[in-house]
């Protein structure tokens, strides 16, 4: 069964700082992998999202996000964050064949102080 | 993205009572999946629909819960005989394709909170 990990349930950085954070999947075949946001009051968001091609895929609000199929992982990198990007996000994933269900992680709830 | 509409955004119930969440998709989707979100355990798949079909539901509980997407009209995640823990945040989103492999994105409502007294 497909199942997403994302390790760091709550991330609290000042502006400027740097922002990583980690999700890996667990799944046998090949996968779409996706981050979703949701803003405080909002419904969630395509952040951005990896089919097949070039591993480092940019998305929305300079946000990126690196994959490495050897370690089953999709993180999310911003250089420098800033208070707006106080959010609630999913790191997801759906497999290429099957019923194309998506999988959420816990999602990280990052928080960025003025 | 107000594309998504769900209904009630909150929803209040007592032990016992039915709970009816309902989901209008966007304009040309036809598949439509539920997420149930409670504190600090993300969003749990519960049920994916296209339109007269249950496509995938083993997120959702073998009891009480249920979901339909009927040819005409919302989609409807039912909740029988509603107990304390059925609380929680439950998303509906759509996509315009089978698994939205056109661009990949689920497009998500804002939610329905349901609380059981």
């Amino acid at each position: 069964a497909q199942s997403v990990s994302q390790h760091n349930h709550h991330v609290i950085l000042s502006e400027a700082a740097s922002l990583e954070l980690g999700c890996n999947y667990s799944y046998g075949g090949t996968v779409n992998l996706f981050w979703y946001v949701q803003y405080p009051g909002q419904h969630l968001q395509l952040l951005l999202k990896y089919f097949s091609g070039d591993p480092l895929v940019k998305g929305i609000k300079g946000f990126e996000a690196e994959f490495i199929k050897s370690k089953f992982s999709f993180n999310l990198r911003k250089p420098s964050v800033q208070w707006s990007d106080t959010a609630e996000y999913f790191c997801a994933v759906t497999a290429t064949s099957g019923t194309y269900k998506y999988i959420f992680g816990t999602g990280t709830r990052l928080k960025v102080l003025a | 993205n107000a594309g998504v509409m769900q209904n009630p955004r909150h929803l209040v119930r007592r032990r016992g009572q039915e709970a009816r969440l309902r989901c209008s998709p966007m304009k040309g989707h036809s598949h439509v999946y539920w997420y149930r979100q409670l504190p600090e355990e993300g969003l749990k798949f519960m049920v994916y629909l296209q339109k007269e079909n249950i496509i995938d539901e083993s997120g959702m509980p073998k009891e009480r819960f249920s979901a339909e997407f009927p040819k005409e009209g919302p989609s409807i995640l039912r909740i029988q005989q509603v107990v304390r823990g059925d609380s929680a945040a439950y998303f509906c989103a759509s996509s315009p394709s089978f698994s939205g492999f056109d661009t990949g994105e689920l497009f998500f409502g804002e939610g329905s909170r349901l609380t059981v007294l």
